[in-house]
């Protein structure tokens, strides 16, 4: 079946310093969507992209999907304290499936 | 607007007894979402319906768990009879429209069993 994965499993960054985290699928995908969850929480949905190469932002994130539709970033400019969290892409299989990766816990030291 | 309502937020409860979590999606939504989220497995999704049909639930487990949705506004997830390594956060989600779109997610159910 389809497989998703992220990385990096975890990463501590800097107030002020970047992020990236990355997802990867084993299948071409329809369409890929990022969500947030902060400790304690549930997820929030934060972006679905659908076309190949697209960029899209949103304030300090930039979310881009690969030209082959297989792989997908999230990046952050400038962290901050309230980007804590763990940061889940979830990928839809054209309509076969749809898998959560495993996250990548962000952790921000002030 | 009410967001995705479940409940309990807690539940403890001995292996074997049975347990029942409930759901009540955002007003208007078509499609249900059971998600199962622990540290080892992340979240799997478990079944999910679409205008009150189960489309797919080929993540549940096993025939310990069932769950059902008799009208638009409630669904009910149900394990029977319980064990422990059933102890995880269970999420409902819902979403509208056709095809994949935003879900939208409870505050979820974190359930032990002892």
């Amino acid at each position: 079946g389809q497989q998703v994965m992220q990385i990096p499993q975890y990463q501590h960054v800097q107030e002020g310093e970047d992020f990236t985290t990355y997802c990867n699928s084993s299948t071409t995908l329809s369409n890929i969507q990022w969500y947030k969850q902060r400790p304690g929480g549930h997820p929030v949905f934060l972006i679905q992209l659908v076309k190949s190469g697209e960029v899209k932002k949103q304030k300090r994130l930039t979310f881009q999907f690969g030209e082959a539709k297989k792989n997908s970033s999230l990046h952050i400019t400038a962290t901050q304290t309230t980007d804590v969290g763990t940061y889940f892409c979830a990928a839809d299989n054209y309509g076969q499936n749809f898998v959560f990766g495993p996250g990548t816990r962000l952790s921000v030291l002030p | 607007d009410a967001g995705v309502i479940q409940s309990p937020r807690h539940e403890v409860t001995e292996m074997g007894q049975e347990v029942t979590l409930r759901c009540k999606p955002i007003s208007g939504h078509n499609s249900l979402f059971w998600y199962r989220q622990t540290m080892m497995r992340g979240l799997e999704l478990l079944i999910y319906f679409n205008n009150n049909v189960p489309i797919d639930d080929s993540g549940m487990p096993e025939d310990r768990f069932s769950a059902k949705m008799p009208n638009a506004s409630f669904s009910t997830l149900k394990i029977q009879p319980s064990e422990p390594r059933d102890s995880a956060v269970y999420f409902c989600a819902s979403s509208y429209g056709t095809g994949p779109q935003p879900q939208h997610f409870g505050d979820g159910t974190r359930l032990s069993i002892l």
